[in-house]
């Protein structure tokens, strides 16, 4: 299966809006990284959080390693957070990062 | 900080004909990976080299695409006979080392081939 699995798909939001997303991955990851990309756009990392919690602005980032599981929280979404979020992992024999699918977010006035 | 340096931005080739790409790695990071992101299949890990020498090139594709890393100041990426199915967005990153660091993207090359 999917080693990173990502929540929701997409998400709609009125600005001011605060979100949820979720990332699960299997036991061969760690070092889990949220990136954000806008379309045609570069990767950028937002978090780099192997574990615990994190917080930048706006976000926050909780890893918890034993439940296998990563969120980013978007508090006052703002139009310019619109875009796909992407959450990756290490496996633990290789070090290429595993990426999910991501999860586009639409921010409205 | 300049970032991770790609070059070019954007690269249309004929079927057939052969294609670089550039990377420059962040000064100071051992770490260089190469990956390909295309709407289909999303992001995908190609390969990856620490300290130049390459370690990890599970993700190549067995024909035509080849990596090197003759410097720690660069590593291209090179497709000989380019394919349609080629076309994607190439991204190059690099990290500190490989043991559980951050990873930072360059903006990528986006291949075309027509």
């Amino acid at each position: 299966g999917q080693q990173v699995q990502q929540s929701p798909t997409s998400l709609v939001l009125q600005e001011g809006e605060n979100a949820e997303l979720q990332c699960n991955f299997s036991t061969s990851l760690n070092s889990m990284q949220w990136f954000y990309q806008r379309p045609g756009g570069s990767l950028v990392s937002v978090f780099y959080n192997p574990s615990g919690t994190k917080q930048s602005g706006r976000l926050t980032s909780t890893t918890v390693i034993k439940e296998r599981r990563s969120s980013l929280h978007i508090s006052s979404s703002q139009i310019t957070d619109s875009g796909t979020y992407l959450c990756a992992g290490k496996n633990n024999y290789a070090q290429g990062l595993t990426f999910g699918l991501g999860t586009r977010v639409s921010v409205f006035p | 900080n300049a970032g991770v340096i790609q070059t070019p931005r954007h690269k249309v080739t004929g079927k057939g004909q052969e294609a670089t790409l550039w990377c420059e790695p962040i000064s100071g990071h051992s770490a260089v990976f190469w990956y390909r992101q295309t709407i289909v299949q999303g992001l995908e890990f190609l390969t990856y080299f620490r300290n130049q020498a390459p370690i990890d090139d599970s993700g190549m594709p067995k024909e035509r695409f080849s990596a090197q890393m003759p410097n720690q100041s660069h590593s291209t990426l090179k497709i000989q006979s380019t394919q349609p199915q080629d076309s994607a967005v190439y991204l190059c990153a690099s990290s500190r080392d490989t043991a559980n660091t951050e990873v930072f993207f360059g903006k990528g090359t986006r291949l075309t081939v027509v």
